[in-house]
């Protein structure tokens, strides 16, 4: 069975850090990209970042970059995502995504973790 | 970026009767490998979105078979032939063709 655990979401100061995690079973973890996609409070999707199997090639969206990091650890089958500088338009579920390699599609989703930027 | 739209943004629809939502993007999501990067997904209440069709057309495992995806280009259909209660929820197309991964606005499907 595919899960996949996000953890590390809570009520951050604007301007503050934060660091995700996502734990990974039920599928080969180091063979395939990694997604986040966040959902503002009763919002629609946005696609946050990526990073590919070996950790050697990441994307991200305009509003994130240079304040969000993602990594990742093959060995302990564990997704992150480092986010500084936070802001209140950053307020969202993160839900941590299988990016099927070769094929660019979202395909197994975690519950999701909560991140709220509010002083 | 690629802008996604759909439409109509809410739908009643009683059981048994089909379904249709329309996804245009702001550009072709033919990419130069052939393939079509448009995706449907539906969230349920409550839940993480889960995906139903990959490449316009193909249904992702155990997405029952009321459910189809066709299209091409900028223009694209998901067809539900039969809607049943378990298909409430809120449906996004999305395109993969190139980054930012970019999502419609969803619609939200209600049972009459």
């Amino acid at each position: 069975e595919v899960q996949l655990v996000e953890s590390g979401g809570a009520l951050v100061q604007p301007g503050g850090s934060l660091r995700l995690s996502c734990v990974v079973s039920g599928f080969a973890f180091s063979s395939n990209w990694m997604s986040w996609v966040r959902q503002a409070p009763g919002k629609g999707l946005e696609w946050v970042a990526n990073i590919k199997e070996d950790g050697s090639d990441k994307n991200y969206v305009d509003s994130v970059r240079g304040r969000f990091t993602v990594s990742r650890d093959n060995a302990k089958n564990s997704l992150y995502m480092q986010m500084d500088n936070l802001r209140a338009e950053d307020t969202a579920v993160y839900y941590c995504v299988r990016d099927r390699t070769g094929t660019a599609r979202l395909d197994y989703w975690g519950q999701g973790t909560l991140v709220t930027v509010s002083s | 970026d690629i802008v996604m739209t759909q439409t109509p943004l809410s739908l009643s629809v009683t059981p048994g009767q089909p379904a249709s939502i329309s996804c245009k993007s702001g550009q072709s999501l033919l990419h130069w490998d052939g393939k079509t990067y448009l995706y449907w997904y539906l969230q349920k209440p409550g839940q993480p979105p889960q995906l139903l069709i990959y490449e316009v057309s193909k249904r992702f495992s155990g997405v029952p078979d009321r459910f189809s995806g066709s299209g091409s280009g900028t223009d694209f259909t998901l067809k539900i032939s039969r809607v049943e209660a378990e298909d409430v929820g809120v449906y996004y197309c999305m395109q993969s063709k190139e980054y930012p991964r970019t999502f419609g606005q969803g619609t939200k499907v209600e049972i009459k």
